[in-house]
């Protein structure tokens, strides 16, 4: 299995909306409604914001939405805060019984 | 309150073989799979495959077939994971994470995370 592609880096200033790509294939993202997607800042285990697609567990604020189309799922961050600086990873399931990740995107809040 | 607390860090050197625990507390153990989630110095999250805590059933990500085996003991609710002939590219930080909806990855809870160094 390859890693789904995410972009390294991202940035955007505080108040400001920004999405990250994650591309699979018609094997993983594209075939499946599992797309998860984790926040993790330095030093700590990642954390849920992102389930099915577009579900998100209690707690995190409703400025984190997911969505799909096709190979290509998304999260989008609006109201961009300070707290929000983290690395991103999207997690798809891939068939089989199987996960991938994608390789992270490191969000800068300017 | 739900706790996944990861056994401390590891040092080996190559070719020798590391165990990893991870004791649950706060749910019932068997109701729920288990990943395995590592993260090289710098790189990103990689998964390592699952155990099914109720019936023992293992499935490993193609990568670490044949040198990787994760088992359960359910009268202490703890998960393990042991990953044999080590090279320099297993250093990493190894995670056990709770999936909420079977083996999707819904992964909401997760362990502290155990360093393991291979060196030699």
């Amino acid at each position: 299995q390859s890693a789904l592609t995410q972009p390294r880096s991202l940035s955007g200033s505080p108040g400001q909306s920004v999405t990250i790509s994650c591309t699979g294939t018609s094997s993983d993202i594209g075939g499946y409604y599992y797309v998860s997607w984790y926040q993790q800042h330095p030093g700590i285990a990642p954390k849920l914001i992102i389930f099915d697609v577009t579900k998100r567990p209690s707690g995190v604020p409703d400025r984190f939405s997911g969505s799909k189309s096709g190979n290509t799922a998304s999260l989008t961050i609006s109201g961009l805060q300070a707290e929000d600086e983290a690395d991103y990873y999207c997690c798809s399931y891939a068939g089989s019984y199987t996960l991938v990740f994608g390789g992270g995107t490191k969000l800068t809040v300017l | 309150q739900v706790q996944l607390v990861q056994s401390g860090a590891e040092v080996r050197k190559p070719g020798a073989s590391v165990k990893v625990s991870c004791k649950a507390s706060g749910y019932t153990f068997t109701g729920y799979f288990m990943h395995w989630v590592r993260q090289a110095p710098g790189q990103g999250l990689e998964w390592m495959g699952w155990i099914n805590p109720n019936s023992g059933g293992t499935n490993y990500a193609q990568k670490f077939q044949g040198r990787v085996t994760m088992t359960r003991d359910t009268s202490i609710s703890t998960a393990y994971v042991e990953l044999s002939r080590l090279r320099s590219e297993d250093t990493a930080v190894y995670y056990c994470a709770r999936d909420w909806s079977g083996d999707y990855g819904e992964m909401r809870d997760w362990g502290q995370g155990t360093v393991v160094t291979v060196s030699s």
